[in-house]
């Protein structure tokens, strides 16, 4: 069992729907990250928080806007996507930035 | 090399065959080494980190190697078995980044 906790396990939105993948980790991990991860490609990092600060953004665009409440939280809110960001959206989270990761089950997102 | 590549992209065996993967990685910003599985439906989980050239370590029936001067690690598999069929993803990270490989997706027929 994956001690992150990721909300929804599926998603079907429209173009112009505003909805929120979310994540959850009680390990006290300081470190929390968002990957997007398409069929045969390698993940590709989005997001790195570092002690609820944005630390990374991978030139993502704005229609995705990450938010950690706090320590325990991370949320990725969607806005205004294409079809091409339908894909499996992962969170993970370490103690340590550059640590071993800890994996959600990942959030299977369909842009119709 | 830029960016991180696994080799091969996938792998059918029989049980009981030994088997490796490679992961090649830049040298640039490097800090650790990160192997993972990833069983279908399921999600990535750790075999091991390691940073030091020369490393090695093992778990179980699997274990894997690190040179970092010239950047790859080999993942070896002994008497591989059905439950050993999943995605192994390699990954290296340094300057909070973790770069991801495509993985290499192994097969293995009882």
């Amino acid at each position: 069992d994956t001690e992150v906790t990721q909300t929804p396990k599926h998603l079907v939105m429209g173009m112009t729907n505003k909805k929120s993948l979310k994540c959850e980790q009680h390990m006290g991990h300081r470190a929390m990250y968002w990957y997007k991860q398409k069929a045969k490609k390698p993940p590709e990092l989005m997001f790195v928080y570092s002690y609820e600060k944005l630390s990374i953004n991978e030139s993502v665009p704005s229609r995705f806007s990450p938010e950690c409440p706090n320590s325990s939280l991370l949320n990725l809110h969607l806005h205004a996507l294409q079809p091409e960001d339908s894909a499996l959206y992962l969170c993970a989270s370490s103690r340590g930035v550059d640590g071993e990761l800890f994996f959600g089950e990942g959030s299977r997102l369909t842009v119709l | 090399i830029l960016n991180v590549e696994q080799s091969p992209q996938s792998l059918h065996v029989q049980e009981g065959d030994s088997t490796n993967f490679t992961c090649s990685f830049p040298s640039s910003n490097f800090y650790a080494l990160h192997w993972y599985r990833w069983e279908t439906a399921k999600s990535p989980e750790a075999l091991f980190v390691m940073t030091l050239n020369g490393d090695e370590k093992k778990k179980g029936r699997i274990s894997a190697t690190l040179n970092t001067k010239e950047g790859y690690s080999y993942l070896y598999i002994k008497g591989s078995q059905p439950e050993d069929s999943a995605t192994y993803l390699c990954a290296s990270s340094g300057g909070f980044k973790t770069i991801f490989g495509a993985g290499t997706r192994l097969f293995v027929k009882a």
